[in-house]
């Protein structure tokens, strides 16, 4: 069973720009949730999605924003880039239906905004 | 106080040692407890996963709660050079996942 895939792997982008990344959970996992990683504050969470619903929500800005479809795959968008959103970015899925399940991790989008 | 502490190392120990990892955390609701461990430039993958206070085994591995006093803990035992990797904690409860910052490992051929 093919593991959770998060394309792209790296990405640069410039101050004020806007970005989407893209994921696809295991097969019939219909929970996706995403974190951002950085060396200072560690893994954090963004949000989490189950049946193309945001179930949850992390303190990050409005800028960060998401979104699930039909066939459980995801999409994170952020807009107006600041340096400080430098980070890589995790999507994890699980199966069950419960916040708090184990979650199956890919294996990050590197994002480096200049 | 933050929500969880955990040390981040380096921890380096020789192969074959026992190596104890731990997080304590301050707020009594956390009811789910997990290790993940995380090689670089990968994703972090699920060790170990538990609920109760006790002791869970899994082969080299026994995850540790201890609720009344807010800690947890990863032992491995007959540590290898492939355990060489970042330990992340993480507690749950119903609306909320938070994760240890993590602890650095070297397993010293």
């Amino acid at each position: 069973k093919a593991g959770v895939t998060q394309t792209p792997r790296y990405l640069i982008k410039t101050r004020g720009q806007q970005v989407t990344l893209s994921c696809s959970p295991i097969s019939g996992h219909r929970s996706v949730s995403w974190y951002q990683q950085t060396p200072g504050q560690g893994l954090q969470f963004l949000f989490e999605y189950f049946s193309e619903t945001q179930r949850n929500k992390g303190n990050f800005p409005g800028r960060f924003s998401g979104r699930q479809f039909s066939n459980s795959r995801s999409e994170m968008n952020v807009s107006t880039l600041e340096l400080g959103d430098s980070a890589l970015y995790l999507c994890a899925s699980s199966l069950a239906a419960r916040i708090g399940s184990p979650l199956h991790f890919g294996n990050g989008t590197r994002l480096t905004v200049t | 106080q933050k929500e969880v502490e955990q040390d981040p190392g380096p921890l380096s120990v020789p192969e074959g040692a026992i190596v104890s990892l731990n997080c304590t955390y301050s707020n009594s609701a956390f009811q789910y407890f997990m290790w993940y461990r995380q090689y670089s430039r990968k994703g972090p993958e699920l060790l170990m996963y538990t609920y109760s206070s006790g002791n869970k085994e899994d082969g080299r591995f026994t995850a540790q709660v201890d609720k009344s006093s807010k800690y947890i803990s990863l032992f491995i035992r007959d540590s290898q050079p492939s355990d060489s990797a970042t330990y992340l904690c993480s507690l749950n409860r119903d609306d909320k996942i938070i994760f240890g910052k993590g602890t650095r490992l070297h397993i010293l051929p």
